[in-house]
């Protein structure tokens, strides 16, 4: 199993335009997350989801849409590319058991310019 | 904001124990503490997680104190790939919402 796959890998963006990242897992679980890592910092909780068709707000959800139309998939929506949006966006998910463990991807680095 | 406080760096030489403190001094009573690392710009790993009782597993051990206002992250015999950076993590509240600060890079030197 792959576990959570990202793609692209990279992805350099002009101010304005719009883009999507796309997250897949193959655990089946229903717990799954998008955070946002600027250089030298932590993470940042952008959007969450706890199972298809649910979806909520976590610490800095301006400038960005979700969706989650079935277990496997989580896409990130940026629209109106702007500069404050280059960093490096990792999607994650997790179990769902009490202890709420979460295990990540290989994270997406976007620039926009 | 974090809920957790931890020293921005350490050193640790190959093959000794890396130990890794972090002051959690507002948690809840059913609030858990996470460890995750970071290595260079790969995505966070889970490494151990715990309550109350000290916790092991095959790559660390965990012990917190009794008044659960702190923990310690046991790294046994360090290697240099255990150079990372490394989360300690409180959940907030009951929801879906982890913090990460912005932790301890752990150097391990040869």
């Amino acid at each position: 199993n792959a576990g959570v796959t990202q793609t692209p890998k990279f992805r350099i963006l002009k101010i304005g335009q719009s883009m999507t990242l796309q997250c897949t897992q193959d655990m089946n679980h229903n717990y799954m997350y998008w955070y946002r890592q600027d250089p030298g910092m932590g993470l940042k909780l952008i959007y969450y989801s706890v199972g298809a068709g649910i979806t909520d707000k976590g610490e800095v959800p301006n400038g960005y849409n979700v969706s989650r139309s079935t277990t496997e998939d989580f896409p990130l929506r940026l629209e109106l590319a702007a500069p404050s949006q280059t960093s490096v966006y990792f999607c994650a998910m997790g179990s769902g058991t009490l202890s709420y463990e979460q295990y990540f991807g290989p994270g997406t680095r976007l620039t926009v310019t | 904001d974090a809920k957790t406080t931890q020293p921005p760096s350490m050193d640790c030489a190959e093959g000794r124990a890396a130990n890794l403190p972090c002051n959690h001094s507002t948690i809840s009573g059913n609030e858990y503490v996470y460890w995750y690392r970071q290595i260079h710009s790969q995505g966070p790993q889970y490494i151990i997680h715990g309550l109350k009782n000290n916790e092991t597993n095959e790559m660390a051990s965990l012990i917190i104190t009794e008044d659960r206002k702190s923990s310690t992250l046991i790294l046994p015999h360090a290697t240099l790939r255990d150079t990372a950076v490394y989360y300690c993590i409180v959940r907030v509240n009951y929801g879906q919402n982890f913090v990460f600060g912005p932790g301890t890079r752990l150097s391990v030197l040869p």
